[in-house]
């Protein structure tokens, strides 16, 4: 069974551009979920999306975005870039949401803000 | 929100040697990970271990829920153990998945 994938692998953007990232959970999976890692702040939880809905939401401003698609692929927009959002980006995915169980990270996004 | 603690920061092994990598957490979990972060970023699935203890290996861990902390052991260690031990939790009062992640320990295996 494939793994989950995200593309692009990386991307260089400049302050002010805008960027969307895509995420295609394990087959079969449902519930995918993205988080933001940083040297200085760690990993970050950022949303998390089942059915196409948004179930969860950490702490981040409005300019991240995202949505999933009924084929269960999630896509997160970052709107309006400043240097700080350079990060790398990973996905999760598992097959249920609200029973816990395993969650699998994609190899993730590394995003250059410039 | 919950608070996830790892220990130590840091750990220098030699090839060949045996430690134990901490994680505490501040309130009751229902999930809990550990993961092993390849030079590249990807986070590799160690264990799933919200209670009790499992073995794969080399590795191994365990978790004492009503004591919220949880380690991992790694006997014999390679240099391929090299990288960063993340551990992460979903508290039990949460709905969906949302992780929080500790800090993470940082394992470097010298030959």
């Amino acid at each position: 069974k494939a793994g989950v994938t995200q593309t692009p692998r990386y991307l260089i953007k400049t302050r002010g551009q805008q960027v969307t990232l895509s995420c295609s959970p394990i087959s079969g999976h449902r519930s995918v979920s993205w988080y933001q890692q940083t040297p200085g702040q760690g990993l970050q939880f950022l949303f998390e999306y089942f059915s196409e809905t948004q179930r969860n939401k950490g702490n981040f401003p409005g300019r991240f975005s995202g949505r999933q698609f009924s084929n269960s692929r999630s896509e997160m927009n970052v709107s309006t870039l400043e240097l700080g959002d350079s990060a790398l980006y990973l996905c999760a995915s598992s097959f249920l949401a609200g029973a816990p169980e395993e969650q699998y990270f994609g190899p993730g996004t590394r995003l250059t803000v410039t | 929100g919950i608070q996830v603690e790892q220990s130590p920061p840091d750990l220098i092994l030699q090839e060949g040697a045996n430690s134990t990598l901490r994680c505490n957490f501040s309130d009751s979990v229902n999930n809990l990970q550990w993961f092993h972060q390849n030079p590249w970023g990807q986070l590799i699935n160690l264990f799933y271990i919200p209670s009790g203890t499992k073995q794969n290996g080399r590795l191994s861990a365990t978790t004492v829920a009503t004591e919220r902390y949880s380690l991992l052991y790694i006997s014999s260690s390679q240099t391929t153990d090299s990288g960063v031990y993340f551990c992460a939790v979903e508290p039990l009062k949460a709905a969906g998945n949302k992780l929080t992640f500790g800090g993470g320990t940082r394992v470097l295996v010298k030959p």
